[in-house]
């Protein structure tokens, strides 16, 4: 029972151009969204997240999209850049404080930046 | 101020051995946790520790897994008697107790059981 989908395993974008990643989940008690990058060999790395009170979160080139009613989120990175190339995680959590204990991940989106 | 170190990087393990995997915290941080990531596959969530305490094992297979956090030391997973199946990539993350917004992963052990 996947609680956290990510529905599209890959993405190729233009360099400059919008990445969008979606992420979907079923569970109604998930209340903080977390976006890691992964790059090869290495472990994911904390990129930006958003509480269930706001619907909006914007981080220099990054921007992620909740929509609650939906149970959907979205990434967003603009510009993108060849560095950005790697694979992107939505992960979930009941509230901000649990978030320091389990998060329940997506399968995760490749993207690749052409340059 | 080293980040989350894992030991070994990679491990190759022959079925029916035990498997060790350690994991030191960063600095200061008092709670570890252990995901699991299966090939092609996210994040699976194992267990979570504080020192000498298992907060949360709901995501630990019922037999041949253990996980500890002594008072000194790393964090140790153990897998006993491994099987082809646990070949994955195994990540520890730390935090601080009052960190709400996710926690600092080490760079994983690859598991291969031949």
């Amino acid at each position: 029972d996947q609680q956290v989908k990510q529905n599209s395993p890959s993405l190729s974008v233009q360099e400059g151009r919008i990445s969008i990643l979606n992420c979907d989940y079923t569970n109604s008690m998930f209340d903080y969204f977390l976006w890691y990058k992964k790059y090869p060999a290495e472990g994911p790395t904390f990129l930006i997240s958003i509480s269930s009170i706001k619907d909006k979160n914007e981080d220099g080139r990054f921007t992620v999209f909740l929509n609650k009613s939906a149970k959907h989120l979205s990434l967003h990175i603009v510009p993108s850049q060849p560095g950005d190339s790697a694979v992107y995680f939505c992960a979930a959590s009941p509230s901000q404080k649990a978030a320091g204990n389990k998060l329940t991940f997506g399968g995760g989106t490749r993207v690749l930046v052409k340059p | 101020n080293a980040g989350v170190m894992q030991n070994p990087r990679h491990l190759v393990r022959r079925r029916g051995q035990e498997a060790r995997l350690r994991c030191s915290p960063m600095k200061g941080h008092s709670h570890v946790y252990w995901y699991r990531q299966l090939p092609e596959e996210g994040l699976k969530f194992m267990v979570y520790l504080q020192k000498e305490n298992i907060i949360d094992e709901s995501g630990m297979p019922k037999e041949r897994f253990s996980a500890e956090f002594p008072k000194e030391g790393p964090s140790i997973l153990r897998i006993q008697q491994v099987v082809r199946g646990d070949s994955a990539a195994y990540f520890c993350a730390s935090s601080p107790w009052d960190r709400g917004y996710g926690y600092t992963f080490g760079s994983g052990t690859r598991l291969t059981v031949v």
